[in-house]
């Protein structure tokens, strides 16, 4: 059984840009989380997405969005770029919603905003 | 205001030795608590979990303690081995009023074993 996977796996950008990160989750789960990872915050819970409608958000600001799509598929996407917004973003997808189920964990994508 | 604290960012033991990971955490609406363990370039693995009726769950060589009254728990490696070198992250759940659930995560505790 294939696992969560990201792409792209590493992606640099400027400052003002926007970009978008791809998951797909394991085959049959339903839910798809993002966090994100930085040295001095540790992994951070973004948002959640379950049959396609967010169920979950933590406190980011409103340019980190995503959707996700009917095959389970997730989207995230940032817009204007921050310097601190350089992490690694990972994505978890479950069978069922939330963190009742496990959550398997893709490598993540690194962005490096410059 | 980070309600789980992994104060150590890393740790080094021999192998064959005891690993003691600790987490700390604030907040009384966690009611179940997990160890994550990630290698570089990999996402997040579950290693072990625990619900807050239990202060013990064991699976082979690792063992989570809970202790409830001071709002800590650890995770012992026992014994020790090369391939345990990794980060160790503690999160916890906590359930929240519409029925919808959070992960927040420590840290991360480096842990590096020497042969």
């Amino acid at each position: 059984k294939a696992g969560v996977t990201q792409t792209p796996r590493y992606l640099i950008k400027t400052r003002g840009q926007q970009v978008t990160l791809s998951c797909s989750p394991i085959s049959g789960h339903r839910s798809v989380s993002w966090y994100q990872q930085t040295p001095g915050q540790g992994l951070q819970f973004l948002f959640e997405y379950f049959s396609e409608t967010q169920r979950n958000k933590g406190n980011f600001p409103g340019r980190f969005s995503g959707r996700q799509f009917s095959n389970s598929r997730s989207e995230m996407n940032v817009s204007t770029l921050e310097l601190g917004d350089s992490a690694l973003y990972l994505c978890a997808s479950s069978i069922g919603q939330g963190v009742y189920n496990e959550q398997f964990f893709g490598p993540g994508t690194r962005l490096t905003v410059l | 205001d980070q309600q789980v604290k992994q104060n150590s960012p890393s740790l080094s033991v021999q192998e064959g030795r005891i690993s003691i990971l600790n987490c700390d955490y604030t907040n009384s609406m966690f009611d179940y608590f997990l160890w994550y363990k990630k290698y570089p370039a990999e996402g997040p693995t579950f290693l072990i979990s625990i619900s807050s009726i239990k202060d013990k769950n064991e699976d082979g060589r690792f063992t989570v303690f809970l202790n409830k009254s001071a709002k800590h728990l650890s995770l012992h490696i026992v014994p020790s081995q090369p391939g345990d070198s990794a980060v160790y992250f503690c999160a916890a759940r906590s359930a929240r009023r519409s029925g919808y659930s959070t992960l927040t995560f420590g840290k991360g505790t480096m842990l590096l074993v020497s042969p």
